[in-house]
C-alpha cells in the first residue's frame, strides 16, 4: 500500500547549523510533496512544497529537493534558529480523486534547535 | 476571521458516550477532511468530502460518522467512545483544484 517513511524521528542541532530531514515514498504515481511544521499544541502549517516536475525549490532558509528515480525527497533548513524547533511532517499525494487530495504523511521528525 | 475553526478545542468524556466535533471553514473551499493524530504524532486520514459528497472513507470503525450539511461544514460524530479513540482530531480544507490544505486548530479528545 501507499507508504511514506521519514527519518530521523528526532534531530538535535546547534543554533546556526543546518538540519536535513529525509522522506521516501512508495507510490511512483505521487506527484506533490508538501512539508508541514507543527509547533507544540498547534496545527500543522505548510512551509514548503514541491511538485514532481521540479527537482528543487527554495524559500529563504528552507529548501526541498526531490529525486523521482529514487522516490525520495528532503527538507533542508539552513542557519537554524530556536523558533525552528517543532515537529516536521513530509507528505505525498498523487492527485485528486473526485476533487479531493489525499495526503499520506510521514511519521514526523522532532527537531530541536539548541541555543 | 479564523479560516478553519473546530469546536470544541478540548473534549474529555467517559467511555461509552457519544460526542460530536464540529468544523467550519470560511475559505470558500469545496473539499474538507478529517485527520486523526495519535499520541505518537502520526497523522492519518479518516474521511474526505467534496461538495458534500463522501469521497474518501478510510478503514475507520463505523462508530465514526461524518456529516457535511454544506460545503463549509464537516462534522464528526463518534458513538460508544473507547479509550483508543483518545487523540487529536484535525479538520482541514482545500480547493478541489488545488493540493494545499489548511488545517483547523484541532480537537483534543480524551476518553476516560
Amino acid at each position: 500500500g501507499e507508504n511514506v517513511e521519514q527519518h530521523p524521528s528526532t534531530l538535535s542541532v546547534q543554533e546556526g547549523d543546518s538540519a536535513v530531514i529525509k522522506c521516501t515514498y512508495s507510490d511512483s504515481a505521487s506527484n506533490y510533496f508538501p512539508w508541514y511544521k507543527q509547533e507544540l499544541g498547534k496545527r500543522p502549517q505548510l512551509i514548503i512544497d514541491i511538485r514532481s516536475n521540479v527537482g528543487e525549490k527554495k524559500d529563504q532558509r528552507i529548501a526541498v529537493t526531490l529525486n523521482k528515480t529514487a522516490k525520495h525527497f528532503s527538507l533542508h533548513i539552513t542557519e537554524t534558529q530556536p523558533e525552528d524547533s517543532a515537529v516536521y511532517f513530509c507528505a505525498a499525494s498523487k492527485g485528486a480523486t473526485s476533487g479531493t487530495y489525499k495526503y499520506i504523511f510521514g511519521t514526523g521528525t522532532r527537531l530541536k534547535v539548541l541555543a | 476571521d479564523t479560516a478553519v475553526s473546530q469546536t470544541p478545542k478540548y473534549l474529555v468524556t467517559q467511555m461509552g458516550n457519544d460526542k460530536s466535533i464540529k468544523c467550519e471553514q470560511n475559505l470558500g473551499h469545496d473539499t474538507m477532511y478529517w485527520y486523526k493524530q495519535d499520541s505518537k504524532k502520526f497523522l492519518k486520514i479518516m474521511f474526505s468530502y467534496n461538495n458534500k459528497e463522501l469521497i474518501i472513507n478510510e478503514t475507520v470503525p463505523n462508530r465514526f460518522s461524518p456529516k457535511s450539511p454544506d460545503k463549509a461544514h464537516l462534522n464528526l460524530h463518534i458513538n460508544s467512545l473507547e479509550l483508543g479513540d483518545s487523540a487529536v482530531y484535525f479538520c482541514a480544507s482545500s480547493r478541489s483544484t488545488s493540493y494545499g490544505y489548511t488545517f483547523g486548530s484541532g480537537t483534543r479528545l480524551t476518553v476516560v
